[in-house]
């Protein structure tokens, strides 16, 4: 199976706003409503920040949210700060009840 | 709180075979209906699913990893497994098992254990 695409890198200045988008196919993110993201900083095991497209687990600020449209996801993160630098990793579940990963993201906070 | 720790050889020789385990503790792997997951995270490189259990033994595996892992899960220890059969460099990597929140979406993660294969 094919990772989802991930631009390689996105950066943006504290108090801004950065999106990450995520681009699958009709037999992943288009098709299902499982959509997760994920923050790795390094060293680190990741976190979940996002599942089910748009819903935050207990815990996680509210600056980050997600969403879809078609074939691609998307991790917003408004108010950047410091500690949002690391890297971002989309899942989706696929058609042949399987998950797969994106390549990645490396958010830097200029 | 649920935790989840992996622990495995940290160096295997190149075609050989790897055995890892996760043990569970704060829960038990029998309690509702998750899948227990590995992921692995090769040097410098993303996430890749490697696959899940169920602790009734059912699995989902990456097909792009194709028949050379393989997982399985000792209810009585409240461990779960993963074997790599003929491992080459490639399988280099921090292997990580998890538990999702319910499907997929894995909150619940191991620290975990860098494998490194040696020639």
């Amino acid at each position: 199976q094919s990772a989802l695409t991930q631009p390689a890198s996105v950066s943006g200045s504290p108090g801004q706003s950065i999106t990450i988008s995520c681009a699958g196919t009709s037999s992943d993110i288009g098709g299902y409503n499982f959509v997760s993201w994920y923050q790795q900083h390094p060293d680190k095991a990741p976190k979940l920040m996002i599942y089910d497209v748009s819903k935050r687990p207990s815990g996680v600020s509210d600056r980050f949210s997600g969403s879809k449209s078609g074939n691609t996801a998307s991790l917003t993160i408004s108010g950047l700060q410091a500690e949002d630098e690391a890297d971002y990793y989309c899942s989706s579940y696929t058609s042949s009840d399987t998950y797969v990963f994106g390549t990645g993201t490396e958010v830097t906070v200029l | 709180q649920l935790q989840v720790q992996e622990s495995g050889p940290g160096l295997v020789k190149s075609s050989e075979t790897l055995s890892l385990t996760c043990t569970v503790s704060g829960g038990s792997i029998s309690s509702n209906h998750f899948y227990w997951g590995w992921i692995r995270q090769s040097p410098g490189k993303g996430l890749e699913w490697i696959g899940s259990i169920h602790y009734s033994g059912r699995t989902a595996s990456n097909p792009s990893l194709k028949s050379r892992f393989t997982m399985s899960v000792d209810t009585s220890k409240n461990q779960f497994s993963l074997k790599v059969n003929s491992v080459t460099a490639a399988d280099t990597a921090v292997y990580y098992c998890a538990r999702p929140l319910y499907t997929g979406n894995y909150f619940f993660w191991g620290q975990g254990t860098l494998v490194t294969v040696a020639s």
